[in-house]
């Protein structure tokens, strides 16, 4: 069975800095690996996707994540927060041969300081 | 605007209603999905229609029941709901699962 897994409820940071929100993912085959946004009261947006290629994956708003095979990881990133990137990012996996369910991870709520 | 449209946006109903839930995608996806968001818990699958046929059911209780009518809409269909059953439901649509478009959402308040 597929599972995601994001380590962190909360995570906070000054605006500047840099930011990394975790995830790790279990899957039986080859992963599709997602990572959404979520602002109040609103649906979830598409920030980047990894399926196959290069391991780091640029995605919207400055947003990047790195995919890591022997750790089972796909972190967010971003080099500066903005106040604005506060919000709840959610992870997700889809196996490529499972149908087309996507699991999602629990959430985590960034916060950026200004 | 993701090209995925809920409607309402906002629903209050009493335990004894029926009340019914919709979405349109006219991004000519072949999947369509049912999530629920409650406070504190993960996104929960409810249902997967892929080509208009049900794939998934996540052991939802039978008081939702969902409808595809076609490849552009999704209905989730509400009768007898428990208080506990108030949430965020958020419908999604995917060409081949490569990435799930959401819509904003309808927030159910069961009193």
């Amino acid at each position: 069975a597929q599972s995601v897994a994001q380590p962190e409820d909360q995570v906070k940071v000054a605006e500047g800095n840099p930011l990394t929100v975790k995830c790790t993912y279990s899957v039986s085959g080859n992963p599709y690996l997602f990572w959404y946004v979520q602002y109040p009261n609103r649906g979830l947006q598409f920030l980047l996707k990894y399926i196959t290629g290069d391991n780091l994956v640029k995605g919207s708003y400055g947003f990047e994540a790195e995919f890591n095979k022997s750790q089972t990881s796909f972190h967010l990133k971003k080099p500066s927060a903005l106040v604005s990137d506060s919000a709840l990012y959610f992870c997700a996996v889809r196996e490529w041969d499972y149908g087309q369910n996507f699991v999602f991870g629990p959430g985590t709520r960034l916060s950026v300081l200004p | 605007e993701t090209g995925v449209t809920q409607t309402p946006r906002h629903l209050v109903m009493g335990m004894t209603n029926k009340k019914s839930l919709k979405c349109e995608q006219h991004l000519g996806h072949n999947a369509m999905y049912w999530y629920k968001q409650s406070a504190k818990k993960p996104l929960e699958l409810m249902f997967v229609y892929s080509l208009e046929e049900r794939v998934e059911n996540n052991s939802v209780p039978s008081r939702f029941s969902p409808e595809c009518p076609n490849s552009s809409h999704l209905f989730l269909h509400l009768h007898t709901l428990q208080p506990e059953d108030s949430a965020l439901y958020l419908c999604a649509s995917s060409q081949e699962g490569m990435k799930a478009f959401f819509g904003q959402g309808t927030r159910l308040t069961v009193v």
